[in-house]
């Protein structure tokens, strides 16, 4: 079965800051990787996705994530939050065998000002 | 429309009683997916059609929850006889294809069962 971690329930960077948001996965096959954001009393809102094409894939809002299969890795990057960045995100896989998407436990970031 | 639609937003019911919870889909998706966020907590698969048949439901907590989408479009999530613990928010998606791996979300429905 395939699943996804997220290490760090909470991420509390500045303003202007790097904002890392960490997601392995596990999969016995090449997976699809998609990392969302909610809001506050919002539904999920895709910010990208991987699928097998290039490894640096770059989204929505300025964030980039890099798929890293030696590392079963696929972070998610900004080099700089704002404070419209403050939100919770899910890291997701697609499982190709069962058609759901597993997510998950999330990441709140919270942005300094 | 042009996105997910659900409805309603908002949703308090007393225990034991019965509820419906609509989703209305992007306009000609096959895939559409239910599934529960409990507070803090990352959404979790109830159910999944392609176009109307139903073919996971293995993530339906109990005989309770029941979800049905007869022509392929517009799906009800039923609950009956509710309980505090389906108080959760409950987002519905959809995608084009079998497939296509790209699902657009709804706004949820917050359930509230006190």
């Amino acid at each position: 079965a395939q699943s996804v971690t997220q290490l760090g329930s909470h991420v509390s960077v500045s303003e202007g800051a790097l904002v890392l948001l960490r997601c392995n996965y596990s999969s016995s096959v090449p997976p699809y990787l998609f990392w969302y954001v909610q809001y506050p009393n919002q539904g999920l809102q895709l910010l990208l996705k991987y699928t097998s094409a290039a490894t640096l894939v770059k989204g929505i809002n300025g964030f980039e994530a890099e798929f890293k299969k030696s590392e079963t890795s696929f972070h998610l990057t900004k080099p700089s939050a704002h404070m419209s960045d403050a939100a919770e995100y899910f890291c997701a896989v697609f499982d190709s065998g069962t058609y759901k998407y597993i997510f998950g436990t999330g990441t709140r970031l919270k942005v300094l000002a | 429309g042009a996105g997910v639609s659900q409805s309603p937003r908002y949703k308090v019911a007393k225990r034991g009683q019965d509820v419906a919870l609509r989703c209305d889909p992007i306009s000609g998706h096959v895939s559409l997916f239910w599934y529960q966020q409990a507070l803090g907590q990352g959404p979790e698969f109830l159910t999944y059609f392609q176009n109307e048949a139903q073919l996971d439901k293995s993530g339906l907590p109990s005989d309770r929850f029941f979800a049905e989408r007869p022509e392929g479009s517009v799906s009800t999530l039923k609950i009956q006889r509710t309980q505090q613990e389906d108080s959760a928010v409950y987002l519905c998606a959809s995608s084009l294809g079998v497939m296509n791996t790209e699902a657009f979300f709804g706004q949820g429905t917050r359930l509230t069962v006190v």
